[in-house]
């Protein structure tokens, strides 16, 4: 069972480049998100999904897109890359129940010069 | 709005002492509280958590948590701390019928041989 898995592991853009963040599970979740993980702030919510076809802001959206065309994946993309978009990426499903906890993936490394 | 606080950013604690990491929570209505640790390169991992009932929780590795509502407090314990303990610990809250959970800035734990 490999869970969430992220891709690519590390990533290096430079400023104005675009990529997506690529996010698969296997466990059949309606609920992912993507988080960012900065030291001293702790994870912030970037964008989620409680179905496919359904994709809502968290607290950082911008200069981020999602999409949701299929249960398991749920891709992030970056639509003009910058310095202060280098973060650790997190992406963590649930099976959307009421108190389920979330299975994150491992992480994307990314760093915009 | 939600938000949660973890006043420690570092805690050390000698092997084979107790160890508490205190996490403070703000949400309007009932909440659900999580404990997540985080290893070096990793994702996420789910530790307890705390939906309804008995204020005291147990969870993964011997640790537990204890609600408690009237301080707004839902502080991580474990009786004997082992250097394998040593990683991220991270707080996190949300609301019935709120998917977005919403995550402490971490409390960096070390054990001392």
């Amino acid at each position: 069972n490999a869970g969430v898995t992220q891709t690519p592991k590390f990533q290096v853009l430079k400023t104005g480049q675009s990529m997506t963040l690529q996010c698969a599970q296997d466990m059949n979740h309606e609920y992912m998100s993507w988080y960012r993980q900065d030291p001293g702030m702790g994870l912030r919510l970037i964008h989620y999904s409680v179905g496919a076809g359904i994709t809502d802001q968290g607290e950082v959206p911008n200069g981020y897109n999602v999409s949701r065309s299929t249960t398991e994946d749920f891709p992030l993309r970056l639509l003009s890359a910058a310095p202060s978009q280098t973060s650790v990426y997190f992406c963590a499903s649930s099976s959307g129940r009421e108190g389920s906890p979330l299975h994150f993936g491992n992480g994307t490394r990314l760093t915009v010069t | 709005a939600q938000s949660v606080a973890q006043p420690e950013d570092q805690v050390n604690v000698a092997e084979g002492n107790p160890l508490t990491v205190k996490c403070t929570y703000s949400v309007s209505g009932n909440p659900y509280l999580f404990w997540y640790v985080q290893y070096p390169n990793r994702g996420l991992q789910f530790l307890l958590k705390y939906i309804t009932g008995d204020n005291l929780v147990k969870g993964s590795y011997g640790f537990e948590a204890e609600f408690n509502k009237s301080q707004t407090s839902f502080h991580l314990k474990k009786p004997s701390a082992l250097v394998s303990d040593s990683a991220l610990y991270f707080c996190a809250v949300r609301v019935l019928g709120n998917e977005k959970l919403t995550f402490g800035t971490g409390t960096r734990l070390t054990i001392i041989p």
